[in-house]
């Protein structure tokens, strides 16, 4: 069946600092690929998304690049700010016709 | 907009007792969904509705019901709750009926404890 394994957190860096969150999948077939974002007391929102090998995501200075060859799809951001505290989820659409998403990792970013 | 609101936002019950979660969302969305979100395990899919009328089990669907009332409303039911259903529920919507991936719409959740 599908499954992704995302690192675990939390995460910890200080304001600017470079972020990667690495994300892994298993799956039949070409999966779509999804980033996920949890802000503190409210339901997921979608990031950024990629629907076939070498594509790159990007939203909000995020990018992740669908690596086939490495089935990853890893989470990185040039200079993170305090509000991209939050909790981020990789997730994949493929056979089954639902998200599988991963564990998640927790992200905070002290000024 | 609200977008896609849930009821209550917490609740604690002891085994064996019964509720509904209550979902709705104002975009006019054709599909509907219900997870439940447990520590480092993610999202797990319980139940979707593709359309008013029809539901049809996700991952996780024992121990739950579902009624899709309207093209508005989804509820959840819990008939006796246990202490493994101690979780996180998110209700999510998406705007077609067909089993596509398209964005999600996610509500602010229900924090359940089960004693």
């Amino acid at each position: 069946g599908n499954s992704v394994t995302q690192m675990e957190g939390p995460v910890t860096l200080s304001e600017e600092a470079f972020l990667t969150i690495n994300c892994t999948y298993t799956a039949t077939g070409y999966p779509s690929l999804f980033w996920y974002v949890q802000y503190p007391g409210e339901g997921l929102q979608l990031l950024l998304k990629a629907t076939k090998a070498d594509d790159k995501g990007s939203n909000k200075g995020f990018e992740a690049t669908y690596r086939k060859e490495t089935t990853s799809f890893h989470l990185e951001k040039g200079s993170v700010q305090v509000s991209d505290s939050a909790v981020y989820f990789c997730a994949l659409w493929g056979a089954g016709n639902m998200l599988t998403f991963g564990g998640g990792t927790r992200l905070m970013v002290k000024p | 907009n609200a977008g896609v609101t849930q009821t209550p936002k917490f609740q604690v019950l002891k085994t064996g007792q019964s509720m509904t979660l209550q979902c709705a969302q104002d975009m006019n969305h054709n599909s509907m969904y219900w997870y439940r979100q447990d520590p480092g395990m993610g999202l797990r899919l319980i139940y979707y509705s593709a359309s008013e009328g029809t539901t049809d089990k996700g991952e996780v669907p024992n121990g739950y019901n579902v009624s899709r009332l309207n093209k508005r409303e989804f509820s959840l039911r819990l008939e006796s709750a246990a202490p493994s259903q101690t979780s996180v529920y998110f209700c999510a919507s998406s705007e077609g009926g067909a089993p596509r991936w398209e964005t999600q719409y996610f509500g602010p959740g229900t924090r359940l404890l089960v004693l």
